[in-house]
């Protein structure tokens, strides 16, 4: 039973507009909760994290937002780049096991110049 | 610097043929995790290393699986009698893990993964 959900497996973008990927999970003691990004033919990469006493982090043109009521966070990019076309993943943690992160199955990003 | 580096990038097997998948961690770095990436899905996690302890093994899906990191460096996934369902990306990861349990945000870098078909 998959604990992390990213429903959409792809989206388009124009270059220059806002890309919102979307992720649901299903356990209330997830406190911890990243986005990677993933190239072909490489690892993941670390892109953005957020722990689940804040609503919302920001880096650069990456936001998380977090609604824990809602158990859902998205990932906003502004604006979208085509260099940012990607797999994006979300993962989760529980505060029952620091070493064990839950993948959803990504969110296939292009970005049309 | 080095990331992290995996060996061999592509194996293919014959049903029933064992295999050995080799993680070179970020030098310095103390935990070590091993996934699985069926196509088309995210990560899923087999195990997890603090040093040379091996402290999760709680995905590991079969007996047939098996991990070690003998000196605290360097990793290998084994797979015995590998099975058809064994096709996937096998992806090794690694953090600093300097205060286990104390510092618990970390980042795990990523290696390019071992992608195994087995026939």
């Amino acid at each position: 039973d998959q604990q992390v959900k990213q429903n959409s497996p792809s989206l388009s973008v124009q270059e220059g507009r806002i890309s919102i990927l979307n992720c649901d999970y299903t356990n209330s003691m997830f406190d911890y909760f990243l986005w990677y990004k993933k190239y072909p033919a490489e690892g993941p990469t670390f892109l953005i994290s957020i722990s689940s006493i804040k609503d919302k982090n920001e880096d650069g043109r990456f936001t998380v937002f977090l609604n824990k009521s809602a158990k859902h966070l998205s990932l906003h990019i502004v604006p979208s780049q085509p260099g940012d076309s990607a797999v994006y993943f979300c993962a989760a943690r529980g505060v029952w096991n620091f070493n064990k992160f839950y993948f959803g199955s990504g969110t296939k990003l292009n970005v049309k110049p | 610097g080095a990331g992290v580096s995996q060996s061999p990038r592509y194996k293919v097997a014959k049903r029933g043929q064992d295999v050995a998948l080799r993680c070179d961690p970020i030098s310095g770095h103390v935990s070590l995790f091993w996934y699985q990436q069926a196509l088309g899905q995210g990560p899923e996690f087999l195990t997890y290393f603090q040093n040379e302890a091996q402290l999760d093994k709680s995905g590991l899906p079969s007996d047939r699986f098996f991990a070690e990191r003998p000196e605290g460096s360097v990793s290998t996934l084994k797979i015995q009698r590998t099975q058809q369902e064994d096709s996937a990306v096998y992806l090794c990861a690694s953090s600093w893990g300097g205060l286990a349990g104390v510092v618990r945000q970390e980042t795990q870098y990523f290696g390019p993964g071992t992608r195994l078909l087995v026939l």
